[in-house]
């Protein structure tokens, strides 16, 4: 069965360090996005791709975030400099529809981040 | 902004109850409505999808409803077992989808 691929599934870090998060889509899904969970809420969208362009990343923290999906397959999210309140599971989905439909949001495993 | 209530937020049953969670959203003009299930320190598994021109949808023990006018969902969970312990969400949206915190359902045995 066709899944969303995630890694690292778990990463420590310093504070003031760098950090990546790579996510491979299920093939053929146009749509894929980056959401970020703190313990016991809900996911909150970071940014959304359409193939290789942005779609929405109004909530995404562009002084320490970026995000790219170069040939609009897999995906890397990027922290620098990690702070303590970055500490959350970062989780990837992707969807096969788009025009105003989101279609089904499959998730990956998620990359959960602990910044000391 | 739409914003997504889910009642209530933990839940404890014995095994074998059926019961009903609920998810609340302020802006009815969505496409979808998604149900997914998330157990510890895991990913989310998706459950149901209801897409706007369907007021529901079934897969096993699981029924979910959709009601655009009053803006609610619930998720029906018959019989329950006790592996059917996690955290249910849902999400709502149109080309972008907002969850709610989720109803933490532990089933005893």
């Amino acid at each position: 069965e066709a899944e969303v691929a995630q890694s690292p599934r778990y990463k420590i870090t310093e504070k003031s360090q760098a950090v990546a998060f790579w996510c491979d889509p299920i093939s053929g899904h146009a749509t894929l996005y980056w959401y970020r969970q703190i313990l016991g809420q809900g996911p909150e969208l970071l940014v959304q791709f359409q193939d290789e362009s942005v779609v929405d990343d109004s909530q995404l923290p562009k002084d320490r975030f970026s995000a790219e999906r170069l040939k609009g397959v897999d995906s890397t999210l990027k922290i620098q400099p990690a702070e303590l309140g970055d500490s959350a599971m970062y989780l990837c989905a992707s969807s096969l529809e788009w025009g105003g439909s989101t279609g089904e949001l499959f998730f990956g495993e998620g990359s959960r981040l602990t910044v000391l | 902004k739409q914003e997504v209530t889910q009642i209530p937020a933990a839940l404890s049953v014995p095994e074998g109850e059926n019961l009903v969670l609920n998810c609340s959203f302020t802006d009815s003009a969505i496409y979808n409505l998604q149900w997914f299930r998330q157990d510890p320190g895991k990913g989310l598994t998706s459950l149901l999808l209801i897409q706007s021109s369907q007021r529901e949808q079934t897969s096993g023990r699981l029924n979910a409803s959709l009601d655009k006018s009053s803006g609610r969902s619930t998720l029906y969970i018959a019989a329950s077992q006790p592996g059917d312990s996690a955290t249910y969400l849902c999400a709502v949206g149109n080309n972008d989808m907002r969850f709610g915190a989720g109803t933490r359902l532990t089933v005893k045995p």
